[in-house]
């Protein structure tokens, strides 16, 4: 079966501009998180989608990140104005359904803030 | 509520073994665990959920202790293979499904 697709692979911008990430689950996952992680760390979980509704968006930033679903599949993770604290890897990961089923993980875009 | 691993790293030489422990101060009711290579997305490794089952690869265990809230990575004869950082991710037992959190990981590294 084909993977999470994640693009771009990497993303160089300036602190203030907007940047965008996209990610396209396994296909039949109900479950859609994206994360952040700073090199070093674990991964955070920004925000958890189980089909095109919101689970969790507890740690997400709502003041500078957004992030949708669409039709349950698809998801973009929106950045704007970036700050030099948001480089880090963003990665995408689906499951089948939350809790109880493995988190298959996409590539990562790699952000980095100038 | 981010969940405790220990030891931060190790060092292994090839076959010999590893723990890896989890531990979180909330009441839990699954962990995972996932392998993370330099420059790789996260693997998964194992679920352990409360009431004993378990979902993972057949040359992998771990043990999940619910009262002490903790759980147990089991690397035995260990290949350079294994090299890399182990995380545990943690569900606290009230919020099924939802606020899962990574530990800070532990670096395994497996020399020859």
């Amino acid at each position: 079966e084909a993977g999470v697709a994640q693009s771009p692979r990497y993303k160089i911008i300036e602190k203030r501009q907007s940047v965008a990430f996209w990610c396209n689950p396994i296909s039949g996952h109900a479950t859609l998180y994206w994360y952040q992680q700073i090199l070093g760390q674990g991964p955070k979980l920004l925000i958890q989608f189980q089909n095109n509704g919101v689970v969790d968006d507890s740690q997400l930033p709502k003041d500078r990140f957004s992030a949708e679903r669409l039709k349950g599949v698809d998801s973009t993770l929106k950045i704007q104005p970036a700050k030099l604290e948001d480089s880090a890897v963003y990665l995408c990961a689906s499951s089948l359904d939350r809790g109880v089923e493995p988190q298959h993980f996409g590539d990562g875009t790699r952000l980095s803030i100038l | 509520q981010q969940p405790v691993q220990s030891p931060q790293a190790v060092i292994l030489r090839e076959g010999e073994d590893a723990v890896i422990n989890c531990s979180s101060s909330k009441a839990l009711y699954s962990v995972h665990w996932y392998r993370q290579k330099h420059g790789e997305a996260p693997v998964f490794l194992m679920i352990l959920l409360k009431g004993g089952e378990q979902k993972g690869h057949d040359k992998i265990s771990a043990s999940f202790n619910e009262k002490k809230q903790q759980s147990s990575l089991y690397l035995t004869a260990s290949q350079l293979s294994y090299s890399g950082t182990y995380f545990c991710g943690t569900e606290i037992e009230d919020n099924y499904g939802q606020n899962f959190v990574f530990g800070p990981g532990t670096r395994l590294s497996v020399l020859p």
